[in-house]
């Protein structure tokens, strides 16, 4: 089935460790995003990526990077986890940016 | 800057009632619209979405939404609902060359 494929589903990380969350797609949509959601604060917007080989800064880009090598995958790092990153990230793509968003099914971070 | 708010954290209707859940937006030009469910553990899904054009737009699950410039809203609506439906939703703004904005959500309950 077509769509967008995120790993790990779920991970406990150490603070202090680093990680790399997996995001690849196969619908060939131009534009990939990252989400953090966490309880009454919605889905913020960490980075996205408009085209192959170009990034951008969301809402709450500090303490992630991404990089976007081809246009199936998105990766997301965080470079040195902190609690305050324990959330459930989303992946999502679309055509083009501002487009309807087609999301994966999450990966439940716990940073302890 | 585009925001979304959704005055609504909570709601809860009894099965077979009408149900309208609130949005209004802030954006400087005219936006893409946009109303995803989200079920327990599951990644988003979209309902419906406006571009342009006719107001009331129709999405799945008998769901629809009416676009209203002059109050900066786009309402979701369904006459009957239907056990099923109790989920999260999120209204959610943008345009041709931004990412998505979403709103915190509303968390509906649906009882016999």
């Amino acid at each position: 089935t077509a769509g967008i494929t995120q790993a790990p589903t779920s991970q406990i990380l150490a603070a202090g460790r680093s990680m790399t969350l997996r995001c690849t797609q196969d619908m060939r949509h131009n534009a990939m995003y990252w989400y953090r959601q966490d309880l009454g604060l919605g889905l913020r917007l960490i980075h996205y990526s408009n085209t192959a080989g170009t990034t951008g800064k969301g809402e709450v880009p500090d303490g992630y990077s991404v990089s976007r090598a081809n246009t199936d995958d998105f990766p997301l790092t965080l470079a040195s986890a902190v609690p305050s990153q324990t959330s459930v990230y989303f992946c999502a793509s679309s055509d083009s940016s501002g487009s309807p968003l087609h999301f994966g099914n999450g990966t439940r971070l716990t940073v302890t | 800057a585009q925001s979304v708010t959704q005055p609504d954290i909570h709601i809860t209707v009894s099965e077979g009632a009408s149900l309208e859940l609130r949005c209004n937006y802030s954006y400087g030009a005219t936006p893409y619209l946009f109303w995803y469910v989200q079920s327990p553990g599951q990644g988003l899904q979209l309902l419906l979405k406006y571009f342009s054009g006719d107001t009331l737009v129709q999405g799945i699950k008998g769901f629809e939404a009416e676009f209203k410039r002059s109050q900066s809203s786009f309402n979701l609506r369904k006459p009957s609902v239907h056990w099923s439906d109790a989920a999260e939703y999120f209204c959610a703004v943008g345009s041709g060359n931004t990412p998505l904005v979403f709103g915190k959500g509303t968390r509906l309950s649906v009882i016999a």
